[in-house]
């Protein structure tokens, strides 16, 4: 069965540089979610999005951005990074509804 | 608040020991309760799921996990631990309002041989 994937599995980049991390989504499925999980940490919602649209937001700082596309695929954009803002980054989808979020195998963002 | 707390950061046992993690939710409905496994590094794993129904919930890997509205609690237990088991546990749960998934603080499950 098709899962969620994400890309890219690993990122390196310099304090101050912009990084994009791509969700997509199982299919059929509307609702992307965004989570942060630094080391030592439990995951942490950052946002969202149902319908394109977004419908939660939760401890995402205002250096990133996030939309869901018209395809349902979703990116996460982190501009002006941070030593802090290593971590990994999860993708998760489900149906409005459904119960279950379905996660993806995570992003790993390494800020140097 | 919606939360889910796990009161114990780190848990060793024997293999072949018995395992009880702990999980404790506050709610104002009964909320849909999930228990994931993550190895160093790497993703979730879904062990098991609470939406209604039946209170004992089976899931992967020989987990088993009882949902009991009178302690607020969801407890994931496993008979015989293995050296395998070892890795860090997440209780999470939401109202089904947005299905946005609050994760407790995790509990780290180390295996003495």
């Amino acid at each position: 069965a098709a899962g969620v994937i994400q890309s890219p599995r690993h990122l390196i980049k310099e304090k101050r540089e912009t990084a994009t991390l791509k969700c997509y989504p199982i299919p059929r499925h509307d609702t992307v979610y965004w989570y942060q999980q630094g080391p030592g940490q439990d995951p942490q919602f950052l946002i969202s999005f149902y319908e394109k649209m977004q419908s939660d937001k939760g401890s995402i700082p205002d250096r990133f951005s996030a939309q869901q596309f018209s395809d349902y695929h979703s990116e996460l954009n982190m501009s002006s990074l941070e030593l802090g803002d290593s971590a990994l980054y999860f993708c998760a989808s489900s149906s409005q509804y459904a119960g279950e979020l379905f996660f993806g195998e995570g992003s790993r963002l390494t800020v140097l | 608040a919606q939360s889910v707390t796990q009161p114990d950061i780190h848990i060793t046992v024997s293999e072949g020991a018995s395992l009880e993690l702990r999980c404790n939710y506050s709610y104002g409905a009964t909320p849909y309760l999930f228990w994931y496994v993550q190895s160093p590094g790497q993703g979730l794993q879904l062990l098991l799921k609470y939406f209604s129904g039946d209170t004992l919930v089976q899931g992967i890997k020989g987990f088993e996990a009882e949902f009991k509205r009178s302690q607020s609690s969801f407890n994931l237990r496993k008979p015989s631990v293995h050296w395998s088991d070892a890795a860090e546990y997440f209780c999470a749960g939401h109202n089904n309002a947005g299905n946005m998934l609050t994760f407790g603080g995790g509990t780290r499950l180390m295996v003495k041989p």
